[in-house]
């Protein structure tokens, strides 16, 4: 199993501005992904973090907007750039440890860009 | 495409009564499926996997290649099930699952 935290809970932002999240894993995990949860609805894949290389951003997601670094095996962070209302959503870290293919969630962060 | 359809967004029954959560699936290979769970005000987290054929907290759910269908049910509901379940096939090959727009239960007294 894998139990993570992520920083900050919540946060209100004014557009323009840019905020990191972080997300802490109490194992070392080869796979971490960042996950985009609008109000409403389902989780939209923004990117997977691998250590030691870039993250694999998914279409119509690109770095420049939500750079995401991966220190070591146990960090991530993700930066969500020059927002707008449209940013505005909950985002979540995930990991996948690998013994059975099962992820496990962080308790997200709920971004308000005003 | 890989893609995941849950058709009910809103799903309410009565305690005591049948429940059954569907998910159909477009995918290319053989994807692993599992059922998330989202409770009010907890994470995400797993219900149930495919390849394990187990029954959690009464919950069941059957893969159906032949229909491409992964559906979750429950014969006798409790008012505790009452939160928002998300099918999601894994693609083993990319390493990636794909959720579906998720189905909110709600189990009356």
């Amino acid at each position: 199993s894998a139990v993570i935290s992520q920083k900050p809970s919540r946060d209100i932002c004014q557009r323009g501005t840019s905020l990191t999240i972080q997300c802490q894993v109490d194992s070392q995990v080869t796979m971490m992904f960042w996950y985009r949860q609008q109000p409403g609805q389902s989780l939209t894949l923004i990117a997977t973090a691998n250590q030691g290389s870039e993250a694999t951003y998914e279409s119509g997601f690109v770095i420049d907007k939500f750079p995401i670094s991966r220190p070591n095996l146990t960090f991530s962070t993700l930066t969500v750039s020059n927002m707008s209302p449209e940013d505005s959503s909950i985002y979540l870290c995930s990991v996948r440890p690998g013994t059975y293919n099962e992820q496990f969630f962080g308790p997200g962060t709920r971004l308000t860009v005003l | 495409a890989q893609r995941v359809t849950q058709p009910e967004k809103l799903l309410s029954v009565f305690k005591g009564a049948p429940v059954e959560l569907k998910c159909n699936y477009s995918y290319s290979g053989s994807p692993e499926l599992f059922w998330y769970v989202q409770y009010s005000r907890q994470r995400l987290q797993l219900l149930l996997r495919h390849i394990s054929r187990e029954s959690i907290k009464g919950f069941t759910a059957d893969l159906n290649k032949g229909e491409t269908s992964f559906h979750l049910k429950k014969p006798f509901a409790q008012e505790e099930d009452s939160a928002m379940y998300y099918c999601a096939p894994l693609n083993t090959n990319a390493g990636k699952s794909t959720f579906g727009d998720g189905t909110t239960l709600t189990v009356k007294p």
